[in-house]
């Protein structure tokens, strides 16, 4: 089965600085998405950026940016220029490449609670 | 585009009682999945319904069950409700096809207290 992990319950930065949110994650899979999700206090879960592990190069969206170091199993979310409305719980996910008997499902981390100081 | 939405928004039951939580999924999505979100904790998957099937199933017991609907809307139900299934209850929906890659799109979830 696969982990993730968090190790950070909680990152505070000041507005327009650059934060970095680590997460490491097992698996035996050679094949698999990661992704950032964005939880803001309305609960909705937002998809931020995701990876495909068999790309070498790291995804970037606008001012998210991931380090993805496959060989060590680390994906980390690089948030630039921070904003107020960046504050929210961010998890990271897990999921197999391949759909069927239940490979869609995401495996979660604990997530961390990124606060952002005006 | 109507997005995942989710009913009741809040929802409060006592120990031993039956749950069933309802959730549309988006317009062309095909497939839904089920997470539990403890507080301060990150969603657990319960379990994914394909074509009015279950499709997989993660570390719940029966009495967590669920149906998919026609329309692809789906229902999750719980029996004899234990505190511990006091959460956060997110639905998530998809466009299922095996080699591609199909995004979950969230609802808003429901919370439910169970005293």
């Amino acid at each position: 089965a696969q982990t993730v992990t968090q190790s950070q319950p909680e990152m505070s930065v000041q507005e327009a600085e650059t934060v970095t949110l680590s997460c490491t994650y097992d698996t035996s899979e050679s094949d698999y998405y990661l992704f950032w999700y964005k939880q803001p206090p309305s609960r909705q879960m937002i998809l931020v950026i995701r990876q495909e592990a068999y790309k070498q190069q790291n995804a970037t969206e606008n001012r998210f940016s991931v380090n993805f170091q496959k060989a060590a199993k680390s994906f980390s979310l690089k948030i630039s220029d921070s904003q107020l409305g960046d504050a929210a719980m961010y998890f990271c996910a897990y999921r197999s490449k391949y759909s069927g008997g239940g490979a869609d499902g995401l495996t979660f981390g604990k997530g961390t609670h990124l606060i952002i100081q005006p | 585009e109507t997005g995942v939405t989710q009913s009741p928004t809040h929802l409060i039951k006592t120990r031993g009682q039956q749950v069933t939580l309802r959730c549309s999924s988006q317009s062309g999505h095909n497939t839904v999945s089920w997470y539990q979100q403890a507080l301060g904790q990150g969603p657990q998957f319960i379990f994914q319904y394909y074509r009015e099937e279950e499709n997989g199933r993660g570390n719940f017991p029966p009495r967590f069950s669920g149906l998919q609907f026609p329309n692809y809307s789906s229902e999750l139900n719980v029996n004899a409700l234990e505190l511990d299934d006091s959460a956060l209850y997110l639905c998530a929906s998809s466009a299922r096809g095996r080699w591609s890659y199909n995004e979950q799109f969230f609802g808003p979830g429901t919370r439910l207290t169970v005293l």
